[in-house]
């Protein structure tokens, strides 16, 4: 897979239910951000863990790190209908320039009231 | 809250025509990039700018782009000679200064460009 792959694809849910997005990258980095995108609308920034961090938490949200698998997941509780979007990791290249992200596909979250 | 604004949301333009879209980054902010999305595709990295220079660039950025801030508040991206597989939503983002791994950085809402 290539740095930053979100998992699953595509997601289906009904209101009130949790939603777990998985993201893998290849590597090493100095820390990976969570983007939203509404169809066609810009990136709205969710959060952001650094690499030497674990888990992180807020509001609904939590995302976990674990640099040795390389991989992160973002889980949103008791998921809500304003909740459908595009879901998107971004990572941070160890080292190198702090505005180059690089994304994943994302994962398109439909949340059904 | 503070947020990077783009003009046009939308552009058509003819192929071979120059485009330049225009970003007002958040104003404490000190580095600035350009992104793109083509539909259905990922959101690829451009080039980045800081201290009235280009930082990266990616090999998209090629000559036929150009960045520039020609004042203290607009961030512009050229494209001299449009051609159809420019068509993309181009993002604006910026940075807060700082130089650890913390700095989140903030996207605006996106030019669409359709090039015909």
């Amino acid at each position: 897979s290539q740095q930053g792959e979100e998992d699953p694809q595509a997601l289906s849910i009904q209101e009130g239910e949790n939603a777990t997005m998985n993201c893998s990258y290849k590597t090493s980095i100095n820390n990976l951000q969570w983007y939203r995108q509404n169809s066609g609308r810009g990136l709205v920034h969710l959060i952001l863990i650094r690499s030497n961090e674990r888990e992180k938490h807020s509001g609904r949200l939590r995302v976990t790190l674990d640099t040795s698998k390389k991989s992160s997941s973002l889980l949103i509780t008791a998921s809500r209908a304003a909740d459908t979007a595009s879901y998107f990791c971004a990572t941070g290249r160890y080292g190198g320039s702090q505005g180059n992200l690089i994304f994943g596909k994302g994962t398109k979250l439909s949340v059904k009231p | 809250e503070p947020e990077v604004t783009q003009t046009p949301s939308h552009q058509v333009t003819q192929m071979g025509q120059e485009v330049i879209l225009r970003c007002v980054p958040i104003s404490n902010h000190l580095y600035f990039y350009w992104y793109r999305q083509i539909l259905g595709q990922k959101v690829e990295f451009l080039v980045s700018f800081y201290n009235n220079e280009i930082s990266e660039k990616s090999e998209i950025f090629d000559d036929q782009f150009s960045v520039e801030r020609p004042d203290g508040s607009n961030f512009t991206l050229k494209i001299r000679s449009t051609k159809l597989e420019d068509s993309a939503m181009y993002f604006c983002a910026s940075r807060p200064p700082g130089g650890y791994s913390g700095n989140t950085i903030y996207f605006g809402e996106g030019s669409w460009l359709t090039v015909v």
